[in-house]
C-alpha cells in the first residue's frame, strides 16, 4: 500500500517568512496529491491539491508542487500570517476506480508568530 | 449545504460500553470514509462506502469495530465492546463521484473511554 512521510513535524516562523512543508510517497502510481489544513479542535479542510500531470499549482499565497520523478511533493506558503497556524496534512491517493483511498502524512504543526 | 453531519461532538464512556458514532454525509455524495486520528497514528482510514456499499474495511482495527450505511443519508460507526485505547477523535468523510475528488470532513466526535 501507499505509504506517506512529512516533514518537518513542526516548523516554526516569523509572521511574513516563508514556510515549506515536504512530503514523500511510496507508490509511483499515485495521482492525487491534496493538502489539508487543521485549526485545533476542528476538522481537516482542503486547501490545495495538484494531480499527477500538474507540475506546479498555485492559489494566492499557497503552492504546491510536485516531482514525480522523485516522489516528492511540497507546500509553500508564502507571507505567513498568525492564522496560518494549525496542522497541515499531505495525503497522496491511487484511484483504482474504487474511490479515493487517501494515505495521510503524519502532519506538520505550523506556528507563525509574531 | 450543511456539510457532514456528525454526532455526538463528545463521548465519554466506561470500557466495555457499546458505543455507536453517526453520520450524515452531504446529499447527493456516493462516498463516505471513516477515520480515526490520534496523536500517535495520525490520521487513519477505518473503512469506506460507494452507493451504501462497504468497499474496503482493511482499517479496521479487529472485531470489536463494525460499521453500516442503511441509506445514503445515514452511516454509523460501532465500537462493542469499547476499550480505553480506542478514544481518539473519528471523522466521518464524504466525496462526489469517482476519480480525484477532496474530502469533506465532519466536525468529529472525540471519544474518551475511561
Amino acid at each position: 500500500g501507499e505509504n506517506v512521510e512529512q516533514h518537518p513535524s513542526t516548523l516554526s516562523v516569523q509572521e511574513g517568512d516563508s514556510a515549506v512543508i515536504k512530503c514523500t510517497y511510496s507508490d509511483s502510481a499515485s495521482n492525487y496529491f491534496p493538502w489539508y489544513k487543521q485549526e485545533l479542535g476542528k476538522r481537516p479542510q482542503l486547501i490545495i491539491d495538484i494531480r499527477s500531470n500538474v507540475g506546479e499549482k498555485k492559489d494566492q499565497r499557497i503552492a504546491v508542487t510536485l516531482n514525480k520523478t522523485a516522489k516528492h511533493f511540497s507546500l509553500h506558503i508564502t507571507e505567513t500570517q498568525p492564522e496560518d497556524s494549525a496542522v497541515y496534512f499531505c495525503a497522496a491517493t491511487f484511484f483504482t476506480g474504487g474511490g479515493n483511498k487517501l494515505t495521510f502524512g503524519t502532519g506538520t504543526q505550523l506556528k507563525v508568530e509574531l | 449545504d450543511a456539510g457532514v453531519i456528525q454526532s455526538p461532538r463528545h463521548e465519554v464512556t466506561e470500557m466495555g460500553q457499546e458505543v455507536t458514532l453517526r453520520c450524515k454525509p452531504i446529499s447527493g455524495h456516493d462516498y463516505l470514509f471513516w477515520y480515526r486520528q490520534t496523536m500517535m497514528r495520525g490520521l487513519e482510514l477505518l473503512i469506506y462506502f460507494n452507493n451504501n456499499v462497504p468497499i474496503d474495511d482493511s482499517g479496521m482495527p479487529e472485531d470489536r469495530f463494525s460499521a453500516k450505511m442503511p441509506n445514503a443519508s445515514f452511516s454509523t460507526l460501532k465500537i462493542q465492546p469499547s476499550e480505553p485505547r480506542d478514544s481518539a477523535v473519528y471523522f466521518c468523510a464524504s466525496s462526489l463521484g469517482q476519480g480525484q475528488k477532496a474530502l469533506h470532513f465532519g466536525n468529529g466526535t472525540r471519544l474518551t473511554v475511561t
